[in-house]
């Protein structure tokens, strides 16, 4: 079965530091797709970042970037000079290839950023 | 904004009776899904249509819950006899077919059952 576990229930970090989000997932497939969703409180969830299992270099995007481990199966999320609209849950995904519509999802963790 | 939009917020609403859910994707995509989400958990897939095909349904899906998109746009979700264990947030999202896609979430419907 594919699972997907977020270690960290809740996690907090003063405005401007960097903090990372571990995500392990388990498969037993070698084609797939991972992503980091934010779901800010009351609002919608969006994505923030999105990888391909093929690529061996991790995927980056603006202060977000993430440490894609195939072989551990890890697919931790790094946060640089975290901002206070960063203070959103954070849920890791993933999807096979081979089923184009559901998405394996994490519990999440609460990153909350103090001023 | 031309986001996915779904109504109502929030339903409060008694045991037994029915609700439906309503949600209108971005008018470009082709895919729509519809999640459930208790507090602290992650999104719980429940169903998901092409235009206006219905492609699977979860087994979390039982049959008090019924899905429709009839003309491959908007899309409704009805539960009949509602239970207090249907209490959640309902998310619906909106794709372009293709695995790699991201999904884009409406604002979701609250739903409590009292």
């Amino acid at each position: 079965a594919q699972t997907v576990t977020q270690s960290q229930p809740e996690m907090s970090v003063q405005e401007a530091e960097t903090v990372t989000l571990s995500c392990t997932y388990d498969t037993s497939e070698n084609n797939y797709y991972l992503f980091w969703y934010k779901q800010p409180p009351s609002r919608q969830m969006i994505l923030v970042i999105r990888q391909e299992a093929y690529k061996q270099q991790n995927a980056t995007e603006n202060r977000f970037s993430v440490n894609f481990q195939k072989a551990a199966k890890s697919f931790s999320l790094k946060i640089s000079d975290s901002q206070l609209g960063d203070t959103a849950m954070y849920f890791c995904a993933f999807i096979l290839v081979r089923s184009n519509y559901q998405l394996i999802w994490g519990a999440g963790t609460k990153l909350i950023i103090k001023p | 904004d031309t986001g996915v939009s779904q109504d109502p917020r929030h339903k409060i609403t008694k045991r037994g009776q029915n609700v439906t859910f309503r949600c209108d994707p971005i008018s470009e995509h082709n895919r729509l899904y519809w999640y459930r989400q208790t507090l602290g958990q992650g999104p719980e897939f429940l169903t998901y249509f092409q235009n206006e095909a219905q492609l699977e349904k979860s087994r979390l899906l039982s049959d008090r819950f019924s899905a429709e998109r009839p003309k491959g746009s908007f899309s409704t979700l009805e539960i009949q006899r509602t239970e207090q264990g249907d209490s959640a947030m309902y998310l619906c999202a909106s794709s372009f077919e293709g695995f790699s896609s991201p999904l884009h979430f409406g604002n979701g419907t609250r739903l409590t059952v009292t």
